[in-house]
């Protein structure tokens, strides 16, 4: 099973301020997905991170806001930009394929005020 | 699409037995199912593959009808650990993502 470490574990941010979330892996994976997890709420896929090509976003997200970089097969970054407090949240990586398991890293936890 | 998950919230005692439903309106290739507790991330129980294979945890069963597009997950003579919430996770057979159900939450009480 995949390892997935994630920096920071948690932070407190200011509205209008950026942050980057780290996600490791500790072998290489093909894809790896970035979710957001608001409070009392289900995972939501904000995009696919593909290592050598732009991510793939979902409805509701774009680029602008949620900018992520894949420069190897074991790393990404997730940064939330210009955060307001509705981007208060669980922000996880994953890795995995359709027909094996996937794997969650441990999440980042994010309070803007 | 979202796949529906039935029922929202079950409370149990300890040895008792539930069943938590995750359905789609969708073709599916996979289902996968999780259990997160309160602050930490979703941990893999099962997944359960179109034709019938599955992996994953011991203690735990789950079904999936194809043709239904549906899947179940047992918990049978439950215990004090199983308790946090369950989510299923689909991927349709056009979809390479997993979409996920809104949760059960399973209390399990001594």
């Amino acid at each position: 099973s995949a390892v997935i470490s994630q920096k920071p574990s948690r932070d407190i941010c200011q509205r209008g301020t950026s942050l980057t979330i780290q996600c490791q892996v500790d072998s290489q994976v093909t894809m790896m997905f970035w979710y957001r997890q608001q409070p009392g709420q289900s995972l939501t896929l904000i995009a696919t991170a593909n290592q050598g090509s732009e991510a793939t976003y979902e409805s509701g997200f774009v680029i602008d806001k949620f900018p992520i970089s894949r420069p190897n097969l074991t790393f990404s970054t997730l940064t939330v930009s210009n955060m307001s407090p509705e981007d208060s949240s669980i922000y996880l990586c994953s890795v995995g394929a359709a027909t094996d398991t996937q794997y969650f890293g441990p999440g980042t936890r994010l309070t803007v005020l | 699409q979202q796949p529906v998950q039935s029922p929202q919230a079950v409370i149990l005692r300890e040895g008792e037995d539930a069943v938590i439903n995750c359905s789609s309106s969708k073709a599916l290739y996979s289902v996968h199912w999780y259990r997160q507790k309160h602050g930490e991330a979703p941990v893999f129980l099962m997944i359960l593959l179109k034709g019938g294979e599955q992996k994953g945890h011991e203690k735990i069963s789950a079904s999936f009808n194809e043709k239904k597009q549906q899947s179940s997950l047992y918990l049978t003579a439950s215990q004090l650990s199983y308790s946090g919430t369950y989510f299923c996770g689909t991927h349709t057979t056009n979809d390479y993502k997993l979409s996920f159900g809104a949760g059960t939450t399973v209390t399990v009480r001594a």
